[in-house]
């Protein structure tokens, strides 16, 4: 079983604020990491799939960097909006299937 | 529309009772997965099916089964369940990890 660790666990913000959470992942063997949002009662739907080290992904005010020698994966989030709360997974790819880090769960305040 | 449709979307059984969750994709993925959520450990794999015809065990294996009927179609049996298995269940599929997991809605189950 790998160990996939985001923080922080929780964060609370308020309307405006920019934040970051990190996932970290085992270095060696690297294939993919992938990023979800999951909002309450609906199922996780995919925001970033990263691939190289070095990348940067960007959906509108939400971006991604990946950091696979070091084994961590940074997402951003500008201007954070009350529709921004959620929980976001990083998953890390390896031998057929992905392991889940436990989220981090936002909730912007108005 | 298309994606993973997974049935039912509640559950309620008493301990010791059997039950088959359903999952169908209709994208033409290889691969499906059995994941369930419990608060505080985000999504933890149950079983997975690379490809038509093979299954294999996940993080936390015990007390299930899996068949992998066609390509469309991966059901998960709980034989004699019980309140540890009381969680939220989700099917996934996808074709390569370049891309990104399609999930479905979700199963709640409540064993008592």
């Amino acid at each position: 079983i790998l160990n996939v660790e985001q923080s922080p666990q929780s964060l609370h913000v308020q309307e405006g604020d920019s934040t970051n959470f990190t996932c970290s992942f085992p270095s060696s063997n690297f294939y993919a990491l992938h990023w979800y949002r999951w909002e309450t009662a609906k199922s996780p739907e995919a925001l970033f799939v990263m691939t190289l080290n070095g990348d940067e992904k960007k959906k509108g005010r939400i971006s991604a960097t990946l950091n696979t020698k070091e084994g961590y994966s940074y997402l951003y989030i500008k201007g954070s909006q009350p529709e921004d709360s959620a929980t976001y997974l990083c998953a890390f790819y390896n031998f057929n299937k992905f392991y889940f880090g436990s989220g981090t769960k936002l909730n912007v305040k108005p | 529309n298309a994606g993973v449709t997974q049935t039912p979307k509640f559950q309620v059984l008493k301990t010791g009772q059997s039950m088959t969750l359903q999952c169908a994709q209709d994208m033409n993925h290889n691969s499906m997965y059995w994941y369930r959520q419990d608060p505080g450990m985000g999504l933890r794999l149950i079983y997975y099916s690379a490809s038509e015809g093979t299954t294999d065990k996940g993080e936390v294996p015990n007390g299930y089964n899996v068949s992998r009927l066609n390509k469309r179609e991966f059901s998960l049996r709980l034989e004699s369940a019980a309140p540890s298995q009381t969680s939220v269940y989700f099917c996934a599929s996808m074709n390569s990890p370049t891309y990104g997991y399609t999930f479905g809605s979700g199963t709640r189950l409540t064993v008592v």
